[in-house]
Order: structure tokens, then sequence, then C-alpha cells
């Protein structure tokens, strides 16, 4: 079957580093998206990786290694607004979208 | 970036009768469209995949004659909750793939909240 995991929740201190794990097995792989979303409104998107590495954006960077099937979204220079759910979502062979369970991330003053 | 609208944000209504929930892409065409259910504190759950001019695919365990579907345009999708029940309360979100986007992202609505008592 297909399966995403990621932890439930964490918590960080305002102006720190998280890292946010996700590991996959899917059928087939046509990239990794990172979505981030507040309570009671829809995703946002984050991030895209297809090929293994890093993509940096702004504060926000994410990490790939198809081989082991693991992405790890970083964030960097936590502010309270970042205090919401971060989705990993696989694209399968079928270019539909598998979805994890999500990591609700609390930021601390 | 592509913008994806729903409307309504959010309704209630009385058990037993029915509601429809509109998805339009504002600036692209949407071939495809895709419709999410969420309860509290829990992922994205995949509905239906819907496809302009053809039916929906709906996945397991999703009743169709229950949770209608119609694509009827390149840029508009409706989903209609047919004799909801206090179950049926849910964050439903629509999204939309955007042809040209090289990532095959998916953009999504802001969601309707529905309460049904």
């Amino acid at each position: 079957g297909q399966n995403i995991d990621q932890p439930t929740e964490m918590t960080a201190t305002e102006g720190a580093i998280v890292q946010i794990n996700c590991t996959y097995q899917t059928s087939g792989f046509n990239g990794l998206f990172w979505y981030q979303q507040h309570a009671g409104e829809a995703p946002t998107f984050l991030s895209y990786n297809v090929l293994d590495g890093l993509e940096e954006k702004g504060r926000f960077s994410s990490f790939l290694s198809r081989s082991k099937g693991y992405s790890y979204l970083l964030l960097k220079e936590l502010q309270m607004k970042d205090s919401a759910s971060y989705l990993c979502a696989v694209m399968d062979s079928n270019y539909q979208l598998i979805w994890g369970a999500g990591t609700k991330l609390i930021i601390k003053p | 970036g592509a913008v994806v609208s729903q409307h309504p944000s959010w309704v209630i209504c009385k058990s037993g009768t029915s509601v429809k929930i509109e998805c339009r892409s504002l600036d692209f065409q949407a071939t495809t469209m895709f419709w999410y259910r969420q309860f509290p504190k829990q992922s994205l759950m995949l509905m239906a995949t819907s496809n302009e001019g053809s039916k929906a695919t709906y996945e397991q365990g999703v009743e169709k004659d229950k949770f209608l579907i119609n694509h009827a345009s390149l840029t508009l999708s409706t989903l209609t909750v047919t004799s909801a029940h206090p179950e049926d309360s849910s964050f439903y979100i629509c999204s939309a793939r955007e042809p040209s986007n090289s990532y095959n992202e998916q953009f999504f609505g802001p969601g309707t909240r529905l309460t049904v008592l």
C-alpha cells in the first residue's frame, strides 16, 4: 500500500530552526510537495522536489532523497506566524497526490 | 500564481437537505479538479477527481450518488452533497491543476465549511 509518515506534532522556539521529516512508500514517484495549512484554511504551496538534493526558498528549505524515500522541510528563523500544520504529499505514478497526516508545528516565544 | 475560488465559504443546513459547493479556476482553465474532505485534526482525504466533460472518478468508500460532481466547463466544478446528515459536516476543499505548471502543482480553493444540524 501507499504510505506517508510524518510526526504528529513538534514544538520549537521563536527564532530557532526546526526540521520536519517525511518518509514515504508509494507506487511510483513524480515529485514531493510540502504545503502549509493554518487552522481553518486551505493548504498553501511551499515547495516541490523531484530530484535529490536541497531546494532553498527564503527561510524554508526542502530536501529529498529518493533512494531513501525521505524528505525534510527546514524552517529557519522561526516566527510565530509559522505555527501551522505542514503537509507532506507525494505524487504517485498516476499523478495523484498521496497525503501525509500533517505535522502540527507549535512555536513558543 | 493561479487562483481557485470556492463558494460558499461556509454553510449551515438542516439534515436531509442538499448543498451545492462551487469551485472555480479564476485565471486558468482546469481540465482536472479535485475534491477533498478534511475532518478536524486529520489530513486531506481525496473524495473524487473531476474531469471536464466526463464523469468524475470517485475514491473507494465515497458514495457517488451522495456526492454529485459536475465539471461542466473548464473553469467550474460543483460538488452537491445530497440528503446531508450531521456526519457529513466537514471542511470541503477543491483544487485544480494548472496545465502549464511544470510541477503538476494543485492550487487549492479556500475551502467550504459545512455544518449539518
